[in-house]
């Protein structure tokens, strides 16, 4: 049973645009929620993260939005650019766990110029 | 070298091979994970390591073995592979107590034949 589910599969985005990705879960334990981007050949980076008692976090382009009761939350770039182009992965933990992430299955960002 | 290291960034094996994939984390952190990454799935955990002891273990088949002699390092040993097993092995740290940050290596490209 996948836990955390992430949409859409593929995203393609004219530069300039804004690129938004979507991820549910059902554990309401969950306490810690990051976003990794991937390019290829790399290993995911830590994007972005949000915690559960604040509705939005925004670093620069990127912006978390998180919905508690609607158990939601997505992913914003703003001002897409091809540079942006790479694999998205939603994650969460849970609080009673120090280490153990669930991941969404990615979104292949492709940002047009 | 910065960051997190892995070791052959290719590997190809034959079904009765033995090869071990090696991770070294140059961040000073405490906590070593290996997850193995196919394409369309969530990234899948297999083993968690925390001041040199495994605190987690995902069902993982014997036929893969961890080791972690200190906490910069972390092996992975693998022994009559199927090509099922054929991925992206990713090595990842993290400080306990960050509320999961985790960095990740590049991975290790396996190819089971």
């Amino acid at each position: 049973q996948q836990q955390v589910k992430q949409s859409p599969q593929s995203l393609i985005v004219q530069k300039g645009g804004i690129s938004i990705i979507n991820c549910a879960y059902e554990n309401t334990a969950f306490d810690y929620f990051p976003w990794y981007q991937q390019f290829p050949g790399k290993g995911p980076a830590l994007l972005i993260a949000i915690r559960p008692d604040v509705s939005e976090k925004k670093e620069g382009r990127f912006t978390i939005s998180f919905n508690k009761s609607a158990k939601q939350f997505s992913l914003h770039i703003m001002d897409s650019q091809p540079g942006d182009s790479a694999t998205y992965f939603c994650a969460a933990k849970s609080g009673g766990s120090n280490y153990k992430l669930t991941f969404g299955k990615g979104t292949l960002l492709t940002v047009n110029p | 070298e910065t960051g997190v290291t892995q070791t052959p960034r290719h590997l190809v094996m034959g079904m009765t091979n033995k090869k071990s994939l090696k991770c070294e984390q140059h961040l000073g952190h405490n906590a070593m994970y290996w997850y193995k990454q196919s394409a369309k799935k969530p990234l899948e955990l297999m083993f968690v390591y925390s001041l040199e002891e495994r605190v987690e273990n995902n069902s993982v088949p014997s036929r893969f073995s961890p080791e972690c002699p200190n906490s910069s390092h972390l092996f992975l040993h693998l022994h009559t592979l199927q090509p099922e097993d054929s991925a992206l092995y990713l090595c990842a740290s993290s400080q306990e107590g960050s509320g999961g940050r985790q960095f990740f290596g590049p991975g290790t490209r396996l190819t089971v034949l």
